[in-house]
């Protein structure tokens, strides 16, 4: 059973394109998450996805960022105009459906995003 | 929110030592608290997790204890290895799926 695969793993961009991150969970697994990590911090939660719906989103920067998790293939953050702020490290993580409300966390490698 | 402060920001054990991380989170309703190891370049790995009706919690090496009064949970590893050397993290979830993490403890085991 393959691990959450997370693709690209490195990825340069100029200020002002746009960045897409993509994160296939574990098979078995509806629930996506991303977090962002920058140099010597903690992970920061962005966003909860299940298939074709947003649960929470509550850590998203309102503008420029965006995800999805379609019914067919990877989810993807997007990351429009991208400032060199956004340099970081973006992990997406999976888990299975929900029982008793206990679940587990797995994380992929993570794309490691610069803008130059 | 949640708020999660974990301590110390680095730690230095010689080679069969044993090493404590802990962590203080704010919100009283958290019921889950996963502990992640992170190597170099790798992402965050589950170890050890302990449930809010729980108190303690062992694997092998590796012990979680929670004191739900206190709002603070604590992780023992215990004849540390050098493979131990990592970044850990301590998390707390109110049961959303919105994990709050700490802000990391970079273990050095020396040989």
């Amino acid at each position: 059973n393959a691990g959450v695969m997370q693709n690209p793993r490195h990825l340069v961009r100029r200020r002002g394109q746009e960045a897409r991150l993509r994160c296939s969970p574990m098979k078995g697994h509806s629930h996506v998450y991303w977090y962002r990590q920058l140099p010597e911090e903690g992970l920061k939660f962005m966003v909860y996805l299940q298939k074709e719906n947003i649960i929470d989103e509550s850590g998203m920067p309102k503008e420029r960022f965006s995800a999805e998790f379609p019914k067919e293939g990877p989810s993807i953050l997007r990351i429009q105009q991208v400032v060199r702020g956004d340099s970081a490290a973006y992990f997406c993580a999976s888990s299975p459906r929900l029982a008793g409300g206990y679940y587990e966390q797995y994380f992929g490698p993570g794309t490691r995003l610069t803008v130059t | 929110g949640e708020n999660v402060e974990q301590h110390p920001s680095t730690l230095s054990v010689q080679e069969g030592d044993s090493a404590v991380i802990k962590c203080t989170y704010s919100d009283s309703a958290s019921n889950y608290f996963p502990w992640y190891k992170q190597e170099l370049g790798k992402g965050p790995q589950l170890i050890i997790d302990i449930r809010s009706n729980v108190g303690e919690k062992k694997d092998q090496r590796i012990a979680v204890t929670l004191n739900k009064t206190a709002k603070h949970f604590s992780l023992h590893i215990t004849e540390t290895q050098p493979e131990d050397s990592a970044v850990y993290f301590c998390a707390a979830d109110l049961g959303y799926q919105k994990v709050t993490f700490g802000t990391g403890t970079k273990l050095q085991v020396i040989p």
